[in-house]
């Protein structure tokens, strides 16, 4: 089945700061979502980004759906921003597919 | 409009023990898919349902199983629990097309001891 890789797993920001999250994915997709789990376990969903650019805010996504990646975007990162961050693609069944996401810790 | 609401938030079961988990979708919605969090595995598909049928199944045993109301409503439940079915278990919900946004809930965190 496909596979969706996340990267870095783990990243740590002073308040401010800029960041890149990267997702990777094994095979052409129609479906690809960006979500943010906060502290208390709710998934949030981000952007749905099969394909282009999108911003809402601070945040921004970019999917390059030919080679087979996607980009988040986070600037003047705050403290809220903290959490895991999940990309996930549609599988074969229909369902998400999601990569182990990327931990972000934002440092006042 | 209301978000996605799953009851309870927290459960503490015993091994051999049944529970059953509660999620009312976002009205409008026809679609509710449910997904298991752990440390290990991360994030993974049980089921979906729309309009009361179930539609995609994961690869999950048959101790795990569910159903939708004509509300929209749907419940999970896991029979014979195991000390590994301690997760978080997330519901979403969408309109029921194909390739469009899904809406979480906060989840049901499970613990099995």
């Amino acid at each position: 089945g496909i596979q969706v890789e996340q990267s870095p797993p783990d990243l740590i920001l002073q308040e401010g700061a800029n960041s890149t999250l990267r997702c990777n994915f094994s095979d052409s997709v129609n479906n690809l979502q960006w979500f943010h789990q906060n502290p208390w376990g709710q998934l949030i969903n981000l952007f749905y980004i099969p394909s282009g650019t999108k911003q809402n805010g601070r945040l921004s996504a970019t999917t390059v759906a030919t080679e087979r990646y996607s980009l988040l975007y986070i600037s003047s990162s705050q403290t809220t921003d903290s959490g895991v961050y999940f990309c996930a693609v549609e599988g074969s069944q229909g369902n998400l597919i999601f990569g182990k996401g990327t931990k972000l810790s934002v440092k006042p | 409009k209301a978000g996605v609401t799953q009851t309870p938030r927290y459960l503490i079961k015993t091994r051999g023990q049944q529970v059953t988990l509660s999620c009312s979708p976002i009205s409008g919605h026809r679609s509710v898919s449910w997904y298991q969090q752990t440390p290990g595995q991360g994030l993974q598909f049980l089921f979906e349902y729309f309009s009361e049928t179930q539609r995609n199944k994961g690869n999950f045993p048959g101790r795990f199983s569910g159903r939708q109301f004509s509300n929209s409503r749907s419940e999970m439940n896991v029979s014979t629990l195991e000390l590994g079915d301690s997760a978080l278990y997330l519901c979403a919900s969408s309109l029921g097309w194909v390739n469009e946004k899904l809406f979480f809930g906060s989840g049901t965190q499970l613990s099995v001891l």
